[in-house]
């Protein structure tokens, strides 16, 4: 099985900061990864796919990048609506999947 | 849109079975995957079902215990969980896999709180 492992497993930041979070996989999955952010409560919402692809509607402050075992979700001005929890998911070995384990964005 | 079943509380050993249905559609040949959600952790793919087609995939942790049906005719797909233990009180979501996004999940249910208890 793929395993995928972000880091940090959490992070501070403030309005304003850039912030990135990275997700490495135990093997090479081309670029079939995707991002998901969580609020508490709330289903996940995509926010990447295909590892650099904006979905629709997502702010372009969001970008991904990466290929093979390496994978970065930038975040390039924090808004106040983006402190939540932050996944990665293969999907290079559909149709099983495999999340990271998330990374919680906080307020400084 | 994905409209998923109620909160359930259970007793222990039992099982549970939640649904996911399309709303205002069906759901073509896409693959419909259930992810648990326990409190205060991460998401856990399950398994899925590709309801045009009848196939059905595991997780290897979940193979077992969980059976994924669908209703075509209903545009709902199932998902149910038997022995029920303590470790299963979470909150299950289905959501759907769209291939023209490398099979990202774009559209997901709104969760259905399990609660397993004596």
């Amino acid at each position: 099985d793929i395993q995928m492992t972000q880091s940090p497993s959490s992070v501070s930041a403030s309005i304003g900061d850039r912030v990135a979070i990275t997700c490495r996989a135990s093997q090479g999955i081309n670029t079939y990864l995707a991002w998901y952010q969580q609020k508490p409560g709330k289903a996940p919402r995509l926010l990447i796919y295909a590892a650099s692809s904006l979905h629709r509607g997502v702010p372009s402050r969001f970008s991904g990048s990466g290929s093979g075992t390496d994978f970065t979700l930038t975040i390039s001005s924090l808004q106040p609506e983006d402190f939540a929890t932050y996944y990665c998911q293969q999907t290079n070995t559909f149709p099983m999947y495999t999340f990271g384990q998330g990374t919680r964005l906080e307020i400084k | 849109q994905l409209v998923q079943s109620g909160a359930e509380m259970k007793k222990p050993g039992s099982s549970v079975k939640v649904s996911c249905k399309a709303s205002g559609g069906t759901f073509g040949d896409y693959t419909i995957s259930w992810v648990r959600q326990a409190p205060g952790q991460g998401l856990d793919w399950m398994g899925g079902i590709t309801p045009m087609f009848g196939t059905v995939n595991y997780a290897q942790k979940f193979q077992g215990r969980v059976t994924i049906t669908a209703d075509k005719s209903a545009d709902t797909v199932y998902m149910e969980v038997s022995s029920l233990r303590s470790e299963d009180s979470a909150v299950y979501f289905c959501a759907r896999g769209d291939s023209g996004l490398y099979e990202a999940m774009d559209v997901w249910g709104q969760g259905t709180a399990v609660t397993v208890s004596s």
